[in-house]
């Protein structure tokens, strides 16, 4: 079984450019999840989507922030304009729905705002 | 009255010695408290994990003891190996999707 596939692994931009995270998660799996990880941090959530409806955004700062899942499958994470304190691992995790403490993590994409 | 507080930062055990870490919650409305296991460069992977109404629960050479009254749960990793060295997050959740990760523990297990 396929895990949870994001790109790209990594992402280098100049500050104030736009930069978009790809996620896919496992077939099957209803609930999606973007996470913040800071160096040395835990993930902090920043959007959770039941099918293709964003349950809880209540961390996504929606100033620079934005979000979709079209067709409840695949998930875009764009950031613009990007900033410098927003270097970090963006991390996709999906889970089943029923089930949704077992949550299965993607391999992140860590980006770096010069 | 969200966070949860993850301790030792790092962690040096000699291989087969018994690691431990330490958390505690304050929100008494968390009802699932998982433990992640990540190595650098991947994501998170479930570990073990443990719901309130049980004191421990053991999984080959992991167990997680819980203490419901003083709001603590920790990890105990028996025999640990070098291939045990990673970073494990404890986490706690309500209603299993709003889930709030500790800070993390780097364990480094010496051969």
């Amino acid at each position: 079984e396929a895990g949870v596939v994001q790109s790209p692994r990594y992402k280098i931009i100049e500050k104030k450019q736009p930069v978009a995270f790809w996620c896919n998660p496992i077939s099957g799996h209803n609930t999606l999840y973007w996470y913040l990880q800071n160096l040395g941090q835990g993930p902090e959530l920043l959007i959770r989507y039941e099918n293709e409806e964003a349950v809880d955004d209540s961390q996504l700062p929606k100033d620079r922030f934005s979000a979709e899942r079209l067709k409840g499958v695949d998930s875009t994470l764009k950031i613009q304009p990007a900033e410098l304190g927003d270097s970090a691992v963006y991390l996709c995790a999906s889970s089943q729905r029923g089930i949704g403490d077992t949550q299965y993590f993607g391999p992140g994409t860590r980006l770096t705002v010069l | 009255q969200q966070q949860v507080k993850q301790s030792p930062q790092s962690l040096i055990v000699q291989k087969g010695g018994i690691s431990i870490i330490n958390c505690a919650y304050e929100n008494t409305a968390f009802d699932y408290f998982p433990w992640y296991q990540q190595f650098p460069g991947k994501g998170p992977a479930l570990l073990i994990a443990i719901r309130p109404d049980v004191s421990e629960k053991k999984e080959g050479r992991f167990t997680i003891s819980f203490n419901k009254s003083a709001k603590q749960f920790s990890l105990h990793i028996m025999d640990s190996q070098p291939g045990d060295s990673a970073t494990y997050f404890c986490a706690a959740s309500k209603g299993g999707f709003k889930t709030i990760f500790g800070a993390g523990t780097r364990l480094f297990v010496k051969a």
